[in-house]
């Protein structure tokens, strides 16, 4: 069963940017997408981006596109994601997840669907001066 | 983007009781909704996904149900490793959202 590991806590001041590693151990994440989510603290779940570690094809939220890049090193079945031109409003917890591709049939239908079902331990980013 | 509301956003329950938490679409997403469960400093746990299935390894006493655009997640048994804060997830449209979460705390 693959586990994803992440860097440790960063404090970083405002305008600076901050890189988060997430590293798979026990099993191979080739071939799966990475998504990243953030928790500020009080406020709810966040999506911020994907990236298939197969073919490399990424997609941002709107809300973070310019601002933030992931990138991934298949060699060392990592994923990174990079947050540039931090504000205070960027402290969170962030998390990598890998995306579980679902197949299912309901009422004679068949559906394809998706859900977060490993996540990394989480990092928390600080943005203080 | 589709809005998530959770209800309620806090509970207070004791080992034993019957847990019922609900989540709203703001528009329709059919069975495209996931249940996650969340513990003080730790990263989310799948619970249950595309509304009524249970993710491998999670305890039967958890199930998902769904109304139209309204979701619910219950919980028939509250046990004590129960206690944590419970957030759904729609997957029908990019960007995935997520609700405000419900804290089941002890009565």
């Amino acid at each position: 069963q693959v586990q994803l590991v992440q860097s440790g806590a960063e404090v970083q001041k405002p305008g600076a940017s901050v890189k988060v590693s997430c590293e798979a151990s026990g099993d191979t994440f080739i071939g799966y997408t990475i998504h990243w989510v953030r928790q500020a603290p009080g406020q709810r779940l966040e999506w911020m981006g994907w990236i298939n570690t197969g073919n490399g094809n990424i997609k941002y939220s709107e809300k973070f596109q310019g601002r933030v890049t992931i990138t991934r090193d298949t060699s060392a079945s990592a994923v990174y994601m990079e947050v540039g031109s931090l504000r205070s409003e960027d402290t969170a917890v962030y998390y990598c997840a890998r995306e579980m591709p679902i197949e299912y049939v309901w009422a004679t239908n068949r559906y394809l669907d998706d859900a977060f079902d490993i996540w990394g331990q989480g990092t928390m980013v600080t943005v203080s001066s | 983007d589709i809005e998530m509301t959770q209800s309620p956003s806090s509970l207070s329950a004791s080992v034993g009781d019957k847990v019922t938490i609900t989540c709203r679409a703001s528009q329709t997403i059919t069975r495209y909704l996931n249940w996650y469960q969340q513990k003080p400093g730790k990263a989310p746990k799948l619970l249950i996904y595309a509304a009524s299935n249970l993710q491998s390894g999670v305890p039967s006493r958890f199930s998902g149900s769904v109304s139209g655009t309204d979701f619910t997640l219950t919980i028939s048994s509250l046990q004590p490793e129960d206690f944590a804060t419970y957030h759904c997830q729609q997957s029908y449209s990019p960007p995935p959202t997520f609700g405000q979460g419900t804290k089941v705390e002890v009565k």
